[in-house]
């Protein structure tokens, strides 16, 4: 079965600073792997996603993700945070077929002054 | 506005009532979901519909029913709902059955029972 691990519950970064949300995963076969954003109070939007070719994917807000199989890990990255991107931070594996989207537990995301 | 919309928002409701909430998206796509996000902000699949046919049922209470009238809209039903169900529930759309290009979601209805 397909399942994500997001190492890190909180992360506080000062504003400016690079940032780096780490996402392990498990799966069978080569993986469809996403990144979600939520703001409080809203729903989930998507980020970015990885299904095949360059390990090196580029999303929206300034947000890229480098897949690596070897390590099994697909992190977001983003050089310099602004006080708005403060949010909780949910990769996916998945889905393919009749499986699910399977989403981590989540990374919150505080920017400090 | 292309979207997926929930309502309500926020539903406050005693133990023991009956409540729907109610999911359209305008996307075009063939596929919605439910979600269930507990208060840690864990997010787990209880439904997904393709064309009006379910195709996932996670092991979800019965007294909770999806309801899919057309593949715009995919209504949740709960009865007697208990304390342990109050969450944010979420609907989700994707384009094709699997999902690959990533779902869409909603902004979420906020179920507290008292």
């Amino acid at each position: 079965a397909q399942s994500v691990t997001q190492p890190d519950i909180h992360i506080t970064v000062s504003e400016g600073a690079s940032l780096e949300l780490r996402c392990n995963y498990s799966y069978g076969a080569t993986p469809y792997l996403f990144w979600y954003v939520q703001s409080p109070g809203q729903g989930l939007q998507l980020l970015l996603k990885y299904f095949s070719g360059d390990t090196l994917v580029q999303g929206i807000k300034g947000f890229e993700a480098e897949f690596k199989r070897s390590q099994s890990s697909f992190n977001l990255r983003k050089p310099s945070v602004h006080w708005s991107d403060a949010a909780e931070y949910f990769c996916a594996v998945g889905p393919f077929g009749n499986e699910k989207l399977t989403f981590g537990t989540g990374t919150r995301l505080t920017i400090i002054p | 506005d292309t979207a997926v919309s929930q309502t309500p928002k926020y539903l406050v409701t005693q133990m023991g009532n009956d409540k729907s909430i109610k999911c359209e998206q305008n996307l075009g796509h063939d596929t919605m979901y439910w979600y269930k996000q507990d208060s840690k902000k864990f997010l787990k699949i209880m439904f997904s519909y393709n064309n009006k046919e379910l195709i996932i049922n996670e092991t979800v209470p019965n007294r909770f029913s999806p309801k899919s009238p057309d593949k715009a809209h995919l209504n949740l039903h709960i009865n007697s709902l208990e304390l342990g169900d109050s969450a944010v529930y979420f609907c989700a759309s994707s384009l094709e059955s699997d999902g690959v290009s990533g779902y869409t979601f909603g902004s979420g209805t906020r179920l507290t029972v008292v």
